[in-house]
């Protein structure tokens, strides 16, 4: 059974300070790996997302994440924080082809503040 | 817009009265999907449908209903609703035939089940 798990439930940080969410995933072939943010209140919106080739993927706002698979890891990374980041973020882990397709696996999540 | 939409938005009910929170997806997307969010758990898949008259169960399907009877829609069922399904709703579609998984979700409906 496909699984994500994101170690850090809540993280504070500086604005202007780097940031670094963990991801890592469960899935039995080649996975489709989503990051989604979630601001109060609202739905949520997709930031980036890795189906194959460069396993460094660019998304919006300034975000990237890092494929590695020999480590399991879907690691989202934005250099430089803005107080507007502050969210919940989500990893996700899908499947293609077959019966897996669209079973959409999240993590718990991961709630970011955003000290001034 | 392209958009995916769910009515109602906001619903307080009482344990046993059926409900039905309804989906609906303007892009012509084969695949929708159900997904209920609850604090500390994430999202958790309910059901998904791949096409027109094609569903299948999620992670937690106990409790639920679904139907897929045109392109467009797919309503959630609650036939006997009780407090455990007090959650925030999410209905999202994807295209089938990009590959991609990437998924649009809805605004979500926050239900209360007394």
């Amino acid at each position: 059974a496909q699984s994500v798990t994101q170690p850090d439930i809540h993280i504070t940080v500086s604005e202007g300070a780097s940031l670094e969410l963990r991801c890592n995933y469960s899935y039995g072939a080649t996975p489709y790996l989503f990051w989604y943010v979630q601001s109060p209140g609202q739905g949520l919106q997709l930031l980036l997302k890795y189906f194959s080739g460069d396993t460094l993927v660019q998304g919006i706002k300034g975000f990237e994440a890092e494929f590695k698979r020999s480590q399991s890891s879907f690691n989202l990374r934005k250099p430089s924080v803005h107080w507007s980041d502050a969210a919940e973020y989500f990893c996700a882990v899908g499947g293609a082809g077959g019966t897996s397709y669209g079973k959409l696996t999240f993590g718990q999540g991961t709630i970011l503040t955003v000290h001034p | 817009e392209a958009q995916v939409t769910q009515n109602p938005r906001y619903l307080i009910t009482v344990t046993g009265k059926k409900l039905t929170v309804t989906c609906s997806q303007n892009m012509n997307h084969e695949y929708m999907s159900w997904y209920r969010q609850d604090p500390g758990l994430g999202l958790r898949q309910i059901y998904y449908s791949m096409n027109v008259e094609v569903t299948d169960k999620g992670d937690v399907p106990e409790g639920y209903k679904v139907s897929r009877k045109e392109k467009r829609n797919f309503p959630l069922i609650l036939e006997s609703p009780s407090p455990n399904q007090t959650s925030l709703y999410f209905c999202a579609s994807s295209p089938v035939t990009s590959g991609s998984n990437e998924q649009f979700f809805g605004p979500g409906t926050r239900l209360t089940v007394l």
